[in-house]
């Protein structure tokens, strides 16, 4: 696609529920990276994508949070029981292979209620 | 590890004047440092970047910064300030030969008539 999308662009949701959320990176793009952005801060890094690989999964706060990539193109980001510290913005980048520019989907907010 | 402070949360600034936005980054590890903007409702937009070339870099919308390792700083500069700069900007860093960007929480730019 021309640019990184991501759906939904808002969730909103109540505690305890499960989410996935979406990301359709830019074609022929091998890298694709999950950032997580609390309001009034900067993004922060989840994990990130080599194709299927997943080599770092350090940022996942905790083991609700899981991400695949099963086949190297679209991503989903799924947060199991959701709490009320997950409510974010939820950011996806892509790039052409690592150490490349990240090119940054719109986001999707989260509110968990 | 690395790590990224932006002063001022909020900058104001005329039309037409300065615009000076303050970057200071840790690293144990020479770094990559890069400065995105967010446009109301947009994805993180790139506007330059620093690879260990020349340490003046420009970048898009006649944005400039300047590496300058014994200030451990990366400030972002415009001569003159247009409407259309009013937007969030966020320094990020990077270990050279590693892709994970670490944001600062982000600065403000607001332009007044």
């Amino acid at each position: 696609g021309a640019g990184v999308s991501q759906s939904p662009r808002y969730k909103v949701t109540k505690r305890g529920q499960d989410v996935t959320l979406r990301c359709d990176p830019i074609s022929s793009h091998a890298t694709l990276y999950w950032y997580q952005q609390a309001l009034g801060q900067g993004p922060e890094f989840l994990t990130y994508f080599n194709y299927e690989a997943q080599p770092d999964k350090s940022g996942l706060p905790s083991d609700r949070f899981s991400a695949e990539r099963p086949e190297g193109s679209i991503s989903t980001l799924t947060i199991q029981r959701t709490e009320q510290r997950d409510s974010a913005m939820y950011r996806c980048a892509s790039s052409l292979g690592v150490q490349e520019t990240q090119y940054f989907g719109p986001g999707t907010r989260l509110l968990v209620l | 590890a690395q790590s990224v402070t932006q002063l001022g949360s909020h900058v104001s600034v005329s039309e037409g004047a300065l615009v000076l936005l303050r970057c200071n980054y840790s690293s144990s590890v020479p770094p990559y440092l890069f400065w995105y903007v967010q446009y109301p409702n947009q994805g993180l937009q790139l506007l330059l970047k620093y690879t260990s070339a020349a340490t003046l870099v420009k970048g898009i919308n006649g944005f400039e910064a300047e590496f300058k390792k014994s200030e451990t700083s990366f400030h972002l500069t415009k001569p003159s300030a247009h409407m259309s700069d009013a937007a969030e900007y966020f320094c990020a860093v990077s270990a050279a030969g590693y892709s994970t960007l670490t944001f600062g929480k982000g600065t403000m730019l607001l332009v007044s008539p």
